[in-house]
């Protein structure tokens, strides 16, 4: 079993559709982060959370840390964000884990 | 400012061969660094990490190795290469204070034949 866990695997959206990513954690961790990998295979760091919310643009994160719950939140979707999103989260040792990510294609 | 080189960007080796992926950071110092797999259709997972010159953790029992022969630079190594090896690697970097933003290299595709 995957100690992060992300949902859906797989996500269809049409352009201008709210989109919404979980990811769900077994223990503690001292941060987590929400990556962006287009197909090319180059990864981007999109936020880096240890509590509550932040906002980029079109994008939200927040976390849940008593939840062990995070959510990734993409408003008025854009076929420029289809992508892997890939949740990590990074232990009070440096290690770091990743959920298996979710494949985003939004259609104009 | 920072940034992270990682290369080959794609290389073809035989079964068997041997394996050297370099990783480069510039503009930090003690950084935390981290080499990944990501195999065809799979997840990131992390291979190696060091948060000091000499300083390597083993996550994944395999024939690969790495090191860090200086503070700013992390290589990835094999002696023999299997076809399983094939894959996306990438080398990436941290703050070695706890919690820091992590960022990435360019990657590098390799296709064991």
């Amino acid at each position: 079993k995957n100690e992060v866990e992300q949902s859906p695997q797989n996500l269809t959206a049409q352009e201008g559709e709210f989109i919404t990513i979980n990811c769900s954690y077994s223990v503690g961790i001292s941060a987590l982060h929400w990556l962006q990998q287009h197909p090319g295979g180059g990864i981007v760091s999109l936020f880096m959370l240890s509590s509550g919310k932040k906002k980029h643009g079109r994008l939200i994160a927040t976390i849940n840390i008593q939840e062990k719950h995070s959510s990734l939140h993409i408003t008025a979707s854009h076929p420029r964000d289809s992508a892997v999103y890939i949740c990590a989260v990074l232990y009070n040792n440096n290690d770091m884990r990743f959920g298996a990510g979710t494949r985003l294609t939004v259609k104009p | 400012s920072q940034t992270i080189h990682q290369w080959p960007a794609t290389l073809v080796q035989p079964v068997g061969s041997p394996l050297s992926l370099e990783c480069t950071v510039e503009g930090t110092s003690n950084p935390n660094l981290y080499w990944y797999r990501q195999a065809a259709g799979r997840g990131l997972q992390l291979l190696f990490y060091s948060v000091g010159i000499g300083q390597i953790s083993s996550e994944v029992p395999q024939n690969l190795s790495a090191s860090r022969p200086q503070d700013r630079q992390f290589i990835l190594s094999s002696k023999k290469l299997l076809l399983s090896d094939s894959g996306f690697y990438l080398c990436a970097w941290s703050s070695g204070i706890t919690g820091n933003t992590i960022y990435f290299g360019e990657g590098s595709w390799l296709t064991v034949v």
